[in-house]
């Protein structure tokens, strides 16, 4: 079975720019959750959308933001890109809405590693 | 608040010997505890986790976590470890029934190994 995918794996911005990240999660996986990983340091949350619904949203400015399509898939877009936005954005997927319980294991894909210049 | 604490950011052992990666959590409720790995340009892998059942946790390649409550420890050990074993290693925590915000990762710890 595929696992979680995200594309692209490496990307190039300039200050200012806008992004698109994308994710497609594991078949049957109705949850997708969006980290940042800045170098050196461990995931911090994003998002996280069940169903097509926001259901978290970590300490992030409004420049970033989210959705989830009705295959389950996501996009993680960040507007006015700065140079402190450069990292590795992480995409995890679950069966179920971690609200149902902590516990749920998260599936994660390799990332994505944004530059910018 | 809910926290958590890598104590060291670096472990060197050498190949064969025990490892020890320690972890220090803090939360208002019974919380569930992660620890997963991370290889070089790889993603996240779930190593283990302890959701309230039996307190000493087998995970995968031969890693175990126990929790400890009166010391808000989980601590990750292996017996013998192995040149593949070297990654970066984070403790996560997160507390039931909460939002999506409230899972917290430590900020790591890179384990080497020496030959």
């Amino acid at each position: 079975d595929a696992g979680v995918t995200q594309s692209p794996t490496h990307l190039i911005k300039t200050r200012g720019q806008h992004v698109t990240l994308r994710c497609s999660p594991i078949s049957g996986h109705k949850s997708v959750s969006w980290y940042q990983q800045v170098l050196g340091q461990g995931p911090q949350f994003i998002f996280q959308y069940y169903e097509k619904e926001e259901r978290g949203r970590g300490n992030f400015p409004d420049r970033f933001s989210a959705r989830q399509f009705p295959n389950y898939s996501s996009e993680l877009n960040v507007n006015a890109l700065l140079l402190g936005d450069s990292a590795l954005y992480l995409c995890a997927s679950s069966p179920r809405d971690r609200g149902f319980g902590s516990a749920e294991t998260q599936y994660f894909g390799p990332g994505t590693r944004l530059l910018v210049l | 608040a809910q926290s958590v604490t890598q104590l060291d950011s670096h472990v060197s052992v050498s190949e064969g010997t025990p490892v020890l990666l320690r972890c220090n959590y803090s939360s208002s409720y019974s919380p569930s505890l992660f620890w997963y790995v991370q290889h070089p340009n790889k993603g996240l892998q779930l190593l283990l986790k302890y959701t309230s059942a039996a307190t000493l946790v087998k995970g995968i390649n031969g890693f175990e976590a126990e929790f400890k409550k009166s010391e808000t420890s989980f601590h990750l050990t292996k017996p013998s470890a192995h040149m593949s074993d070297a990654a970066e290693y984070f403790c996560v925590v997160s507390e039931p029934y909460s939002s999506a915000s409230k899972i917290i990762f430590g900020s790591g710890t890179r384990l080497s190994i020496r030959p």
